[in-house]
């Protein structure tokens, strides 16, 4: 079985300054997706992110991106120029492409940051 | 408005009540997932539906039960809450992408549920 793991519970990280979120994963599959999720305060899930695991290029969105190094099984999401509203649980999420469970995400136990102004 | 609406939204009860808690979507999705929130534990997987007649246990379904009555609609019970199923709870909704693979999941805005 899949394991996601975010050895990170708490991180915080100064207004306008970068910050890397760190996850890992478990798997023997050779084709997946690979997510990160923001949970403001609100509880809201947002998708920040996807990358899928054929694509040797990082993903971007504006001021997030990846560094996906599939040999080492590992996904960390960078934030550049941080925002106040950047503060968030971050969540860490895999997705399987094979089997009857395809399509169903296994979760980190997600990062918390906090921005200083 | 949103595309997937949760009721209630916040929910107190007593042990031993039944608790429904129901999520709707507009986004014409086949796929439909519960998900629990615990502190420190990130969401797990409660049940998943890939449609209307196709429903799957998932990671943690004792003492749950689903009902989906139409593409849209799908419910999540409590037969008997106890205080250990206090959470908080997500539904999340999926379409069949390319080739067949599911596409990104969107979640609704949860519902927190305190069992006392």
């Amino acid at each position: 079985a899949q394991t996601v793991t975010q050895s990170q519970p708490e991180m915080s990280v100064q207004e306008a300054e970068t910050v890397t979120l760190s996850c890992t994963y478990d798997t023997s599959e050779s084709d997946y997706y690979l997510f990160w999720y923001k949970q403001p305060p609100s509880r809201q899930m947002i998708l920040v992110i996807r990358q899928e695991a054929y694509k040797q290029q990082n993903a971007t969105e504006n001021r997030f991106s990846v560094n996906f190094q599939k040999a080492a099984k590992s996904f960390s999401l960078k934030i550049s120029d941080s925002q106040l509203g950047d503060a968030a649980m971050y969540f860490c999420a895999y997705r399987s492409l094979y089997g009857g469970s395809q399509g169903n995400l296994i979760f980190g136990k997600g990062t918390k940051l906090s921005v200083k102004p | 408005d949103a595309d997937v609406t949760q009721t209630p939204r916040n929910r107190i009860t007593k042990t031993g009540k039944r608790i429904m808690l129901e999520c709707s979507q507009t986004k014409g999705h086949d796929r439909m997932y519960w998900y629990r929130q615990d502190p420190g534990l990130g969401l797990r997987l409660i049940y998943y539906s890939f449609d209307v007649k196709d429903i799957n246990k998932g990671e943690i379904s004792d003492g749950y039960s689903v009902s989906r009555q139409a593409q849209a609609k799908f419910s999540l019970s409590l037969e008997s809450a106890i205080p250990n199923q206090t959470a908080l709870y997500f539904c999340a909704t999926s379409d069949w992408g390319l080739a067949g693979v599911a596409d990104t999941q969107y979640f609704g805005p949860g519902t927190r549920l305190t069992v006392l």
